[in-house]
């Protein structure tokens, strides 16, 4: 039971290049979120999905797309990639912990964009 | 501007002594959560309090919501260099599933 997969843990990017940052689960979770992480910032949310086939906008969501390819993958991509978009990135997927509910998080993908 | 305001933002003490990190708001949370994060890691929950003046403890670590659920406070009790690491809070609103984080709290305890 490997939990939240992401790959890849590094990854440099020169301004203008494309890269997809993927996302795997194998809890059967219904809910799957991409944050990213910048000092003194916290998480903030870019988006979610509440289920297969479905997404949303968080509140980070420009620059970026998402798939829900299945019910475990989730994808994030970024198009046009910008040095502001240098940070940690992380998945998680939403589980139930009794009566409220967990988030699972990745070990992070730490983006470099030159 | 965050939705979520941790204070304070940096913290470093000794061993055995106790603290206190506080998670803000203007806005009500349906529930609110705790995580701690290691570096290179993602972060691991540590509590979710979902009533309105709940109190609840881990071992030395006590958490609270505010009683309009718009913050809550950790309180560690005899602090240890195991605890050292970053601590958020992220609220959740309308039960939505949707969560927002606070900026963090980096704590280091000095042996």
């Amino acid at each position: 039971n490997a939990g939240v997969t992401q790959t890849p843990k590094f990854q440099v990017l020169k301004t203008g290049q494309s890269m997809t940052l993927q996302c795997a689960q194998d809890m059967n979770h219904n809910s799957m979120y991409w944050y990213r992480q910048d000092p003194g910032m916290g998480l903030r949310l870019i988006y979610y999905s509440a289920s297969e086939g479905t997404t949303d906008k968080g509140e980070v969501p420009n620059g970026y797309n998402v798939s829900r390819l299945n019910k475990r993958e989730f994808s994030l991509r970024l198009e046009s990639a910008a040095p502001s978009q240098t940070s940690v990135y992380f998945c998680a997927s939403l589980g139930r912990a009794g009566a409220s509910y967990e988030q699972y998080f990745g070990p992070g993908t730490r983006l470099t964009v030159t | 501007t965050q939705l979520l305001e941790q204070s304070p933002q940096f913290l470093s003490i000794q061993e055995g002594e106790n603290l206190t990190v506080y998670c803000n708001s203007s806005s009500v949370f349906s529930s609110l959560q705790w995580y701690r994060q290691e570096p290179g890691e993602g972060p691991v929950l540590l509590v979710t309090v979902v009533t309105g003046g709940e109190v609840k403890k881990l071992k030395r670590l006590t958490f609270q919501f505010g009683d309009a659920r718009k913050d809550s406070s950790l309180h560690i009790t005899a602090a240890q260099p195991g605890d050292t690491g970053l601590y958020l809070c992220a609220g959740e609103r309308y039960n939505f599933n949707k969560f927002y984080f606070g900026s963090g709290t980096k704590l280091n305890v000095k042996p």
